[in-house]
């Protein structure tokens, strides 16, 4: 297809446990991004790659959080030692980016459901 | 660096009625300005989109919006709502050189009654 796509879309595990999230975005977008959105919150940013490189990993909320990009398209999103308040929806969303950077809209893959049991 | 607000968690319409979301925004320069919706269960859609020129600007499912730099603000509108556009929106702003820099607001919850 040609929007985002993340997989995989439901993740059940157990607290202590890693997980591996991951987003296919859309050929052609250099940018992308991780939201996390918790239940009935809006979207928190988490980080955002430019290419391979992730200029801002400001988001991230712990240690335990680590995202990777490779060949400038398909990214990895990693939680180590899961625990209870990393349960979310995960989303990923990828934009054109050019020299006016954030004037490109980002296009949302459907997102990845975590429960942390 | 750049924050948005909308100042209203949840508004209920009746089908038919009018609507206008609000959302206010923080930074130095013209931003670039987004809405977006998030149906129950899916994924963000963008509605619309303002970079430059007309201040008001037309979206998809007849949604239009209006930049207002003296209020900063960029609020949502519709005429007549329907059912189907009980969602979540968002409104978002970019700004600057990197894609960072690109806000999302909470969220307001729209409820139509029948």
């Amino acid at each position: 297809g040609a929007g985002v796509s993340q997989s995989p879309s439901n993740k059940v595990t157990e607290k202590g446990k890693d997980v591996e999230l991951r987003c296919d975005p859309i050929s052609g977008h250099t940018a992308l991004y991780w939201y996390r959105q918790s239940l009935g919150q809006g979207l928190e940013f988490l980080i955002y790659f430019q290419g391979n490189s992730a200029p801002d990993k400001s988001g991230l909320p712990s240690d335990r959080f680590s995202a990777e990009r490779t060949g400038g398209s398909v990214s990895t999103l990693t939680i180590q030692r899961t625990q209870q308040e990393d349960s979310a929806v995960y989303l990923c969303a990828s934009s054109l980016e050019g020299l006016a950077g954030g004037r490109y809209e980002q296009y949302f893959g459907p997102g990845t459901r975590l429960t942390v049991t | 660096a750049q924050s948005v607000t909308q100042p209203d968690i949840h508004i209920t319409v009746s089908e038919g009625a009018s609507l206008e979301l609000r959302c206010n925004y923080s930074y130095g320069a013209t931003p670039y300005l987004f809405w977006y919706v998030q149906s129950p269960g899916q994924g963000l859609q963008l509605l619309l989109k303002y970079f430059s020129g007309d201040t008001l600007v037309q979206g998809i499912k007849g949604f239009e919006a209006e930049f207002k730099r003296s209020q900063s603000s960029f609020n949502l509108r519709k005429p007549s709502v329907h059912w189907s556009d009980a969602a979540e929106y968002f409104c978002a702003v970019g700004a600057g050189n990197y894609g960072q820099n690109f806000v999302f607001g909470p969220g307001t919850r729209l409820s139509v009654l029948p």
